[in-house]
């Protein structure tokens, strides 16, 4: 079946700008987490959404990044007035649900670069 | 605050078994092990994972240490297209997000 898909594989803005990154889940899964991946560093955690509950915003970097989720499918991020240090790999994954056990599935990520 | 712990890299000639070893040594009883790979530009991908017992896909196997704190990810015939950063993760339950706790991961280079 279909993966979980991103889109745009790749961008490149300005400073200042503000940019949306988006990620389509595995149908019917109730979970989904972005992570940052920056060069050469391992994936850290941004926000996750369970079904209809208040989403974990505990690793958002900064105001400038909020995330919404939409119908419990799919979700987009947000990074207004884009700096340097936000260039890095976004990556979005699912999961069926929310357990020990369950695995989470990634998609390919989109890499934004800002100049 | 990674949870786990694994050497940055690791070489292996293609054909050979390859054992991925990872320390866990804080891992709670009901915790999961969690084995991903990264190949390049690429998203993780799952590989395995377990909780008490081994644990064999058609990918890899999962040897987990009777007290848990350590595990080995095996892969039987290394090719080269398993060149990739693999990473050994738990789950972070405390917060009620089951949210990946990643590490720097091993790079595993694969000879011809």
């Amino acid at each position: 079946g279909a993966g979980v898909s991103q889109s745009p594989s790749n961008k490149v803005t300005e400073k200042g700008k503000d940019v949306e990154l988006r990620c389509d889940p595995i149908s019917g899964h109730t979970a989904l987490y972005w992570y940052r991946q920056s060069l050469g560093q391992g994936l850290e955690f941004l926000i996750y959404f369970q079904g209809n509950s208040a989403p974990d915003k505990s690793g958002l970097p900064s105001d400038r990044f909020s995330a919404e989720r939409t119908g419990g499918s799919v979700s987009t991020l947000t990074i207004q007035r884009t700096q340097q240090e936000d260039s890095a790999v976004y990556l979005c994954a699912s999961s069926l649900r929310r357990a020990r056990e369950v695995t989470q599935y990634f998609g390919p990520g989109t890499r934004l670069t800002v100049l | 605050d990674a949870k786990t712990t694994q050497p940055n890299s690791m070489e292996s000639n293609e054909e050979e078994p390859v054992h991925l070893p990872c320390n866990h040594s804080t891992i709670s009883g009901t915790d999961y092990i969690h084995w991903y790979r990264q190949l390049p530009s690429q998203g993780p991908e799952y590989v395995i994972h377990g909780l008490t017992s081994n644990v064999n896909n058609r990918m890899a196997s999962l040897a987990i240490a009777e007290d848990r704190k350590s595990s080995t990810l095996i892969l039987h015939r290394a090719t080269l297209r398993d060149a990739a950063v693999y990473y050994c993760i738990l789950r972070d339950i405390s917060s009620g997000t089951y949210k990946y706790i990643f590490g720097t991961g091993t790079r595993l280079k694969v000879l011809a």
